[in-house]
């Protein structure tokens, strides 16, 4: 299946900057990817969707100004969290592969603002 | 977007038991998968089961899926130690977008 990498793993921020999460898809041609959130002990919420070449989708609720989305080539979708608040802190999920069949996960990466 | 709900929420059984969580969901769907997500990781897909199926097997897993109840079951059989992880269905509503709504999960904890 395919591969999915994260960048950074984790990464802890003061409140009011920003913050740039990579996702790589390492050997597929990933046109669509997802980024979804997790709080502790729950579980994952679809953010919004990442189109290369195009405008990202966002689920009702996700506030585009806040979260950018930059999906620029098939092996990159970048989230960058704008101006982060401590309600922020989450883990970040990004997904991409074969959606006919299943989606492919990144480790994850988690935020922590103070 | 649908939340399936997943019973039991947390599950503790002893090495060579076997474990059983279900996942209800609120609409059609085109398929469910189960994932398995160890502590502070991503998310391992282990099985998809289609709608137009009833059960699916893989190694020591045993998924089933009832449309007309709307709830699917994952069956570990003789589990291990490296089973001990959080466990989430996620249903594949709208054809085509391959949008996933997840279920709230299981946590399974396996005691040597």
């Amino acid at each position: 299946g395919a591969v999915v990498s994260q960048h950074p793993s984790w990464v802890i921020c003061k409140s009011g900057t920003s913050v740039k999460i990579e996702c790589r898809s390492l050997d597929f041609q990933a046109t669509t990817m997802f980024w979804y959130r997790q709080f502790p002990k729950q579980s994952l919420m679809l953010m919004a969707t990442s189109n290369e070449g195009s405008k990202a989708t966002y689920e009702q609720g996700v506030e585009k100004d806040k979260f950018l989305i930059n999906h620029a080539s098939l092996t990159l979708s970048t989230l960058t969290v704008t101006s982060a608040h401590p309600e922020d802190s989450s883990f970040y999920i990004c997904s991409t592969g074969d959606f006919r069949e299943t989606q492919y996960f990144g480790p994850g990466t988690r935020l922590l603002v103070l | 977007s649908q939340q399936g709900e997943e019973d039991p929420q947390a599950l503790s059984i002893q090495e060579g038991e076997n474990a059983t969580m279900n996942c209800s969901y609120k609409t059609s769907i085109n398929n469910l998968q189960w994932y398995r997500q160890n502590s502070g990781r991503g998310l391992v897909h282990l099985i998809l089961i289609r709608s137009n199926e009833r059960e699916k097997h893989s190694g020591r897993l045993r998924v089933t899926l009832d449309t007309s109840k709307k709830s699917s079951s994952l069956l570990i059989t003789a589990s291990r130690a490296a089973d001990t992880a959080s466990y989430f269905c996620a249903t594949d509503a709208t054809p085509n977008d391959y949008k996933l709504s997840f279920g709230a999960g299981t946590t399974v904890t396996v005691r040597a």
